[in-house]
């Protein structure tokens, strides 16, 4: 089945530092890729559609300068977190679409990140 | 808008028997999907089986089966035989069409639990 690789799983850094997370579709071209964030015991909340070749759409109340989506390539998605703080931690997950209808996004395996 | 809903915070199920994951939905679109995702502790997304709006029978996949009810506008997924390892998160999620570009919604999630 189709796989979906992000990096890193873990990340724990100091306040005001910049994180990068990579998301990768191994086997299959992502013309569109999908960040998500999700809080302890709740769901994914969206923040932003990524689109290869142009400029990510973000979602209501996601801060486009705080989080910067690059596609850069059809397998590659990248999200950076800048200047982070503490209230930036959280689980963020990736995901793939093969395009349209009945084909499931495919999932990375997320990025916990932990703000000091 | 479109909404979806999971009532049920969390369930206890014994092993071997089977259970009913609650799922209801809310969109004036006439083309839809339905999807439900496994999420263990460990974060990552694993998809488990889908349901089109024009699809005339339940989708099954092994174990798993959505018991879709277009009327009631309600998706259950049934799991059968439940075993130690379906112990987890399940989101129920319907598809929003942008472009050829599908974009889920989810619900808040069901925690199952399996118990021997």
């Amino acid at each position: 089945g189709a796989v979906v690789s992000q990096h890193p799983s873990r990340v724990i850094c100091k306040s005001g530092t910049s994180v990068k997370i990579e998301c990768r579709s191994l086997d299959f071209q992502a013309t569109t890729m999908f960040w998500y964030r999700q809080f302890p015991k709740k769901s994914l909340m969206l923040m932003a559609t990524s689109n290869e070749g142009s400029k990510a759409t973000y979602e209501q109340g996601v801060e486009k300068d705080k989080f910067l989506i690059n596609h850069a390539s059809l397998t590659l998605s990248t999200l950076t977190v800048t200047s982070a703080h503490p209230e930036d931690s959280s689980f963020y997950i990736c995901s793939a679409s093969q395009g349209y209808s009945n084909q499931p996004q495919h999932f990375g395996d997320g990025t916990r990140l932990s703000i000091l | 808008a479109q909404k979806i809903t999971q009532t049920q915070p969390g369930m206890f199920v014994q092993e071997k028997e089977a259970v009913t994951l609650d799922c209801t939905y809310d969109t004036s679109d006439p083309s839809y999907g339905l999807f439900w995702y496994k999420q263990p502790s460990s974060g990552e997304m694993i998809f488990l089986i889908y349901q089109g709006s024009y699809d005339q029978q339940n989708a099954t996949e092994g174990r798993y089966s959505l018991n879709f009810q277009k009327a009631r506008k309600s998706a259950n997924l049934v799991i059968s035989a439940s075993q130690l390892g379906d112990s987890a998160m399940y989101f129920c999620a319907m598809r929003e069409l942008i472009g050829t570009a599908s974009k889920l919604t989810f619900g808040t999630g069901t925690r199952l639990q399996v118990t021997l």
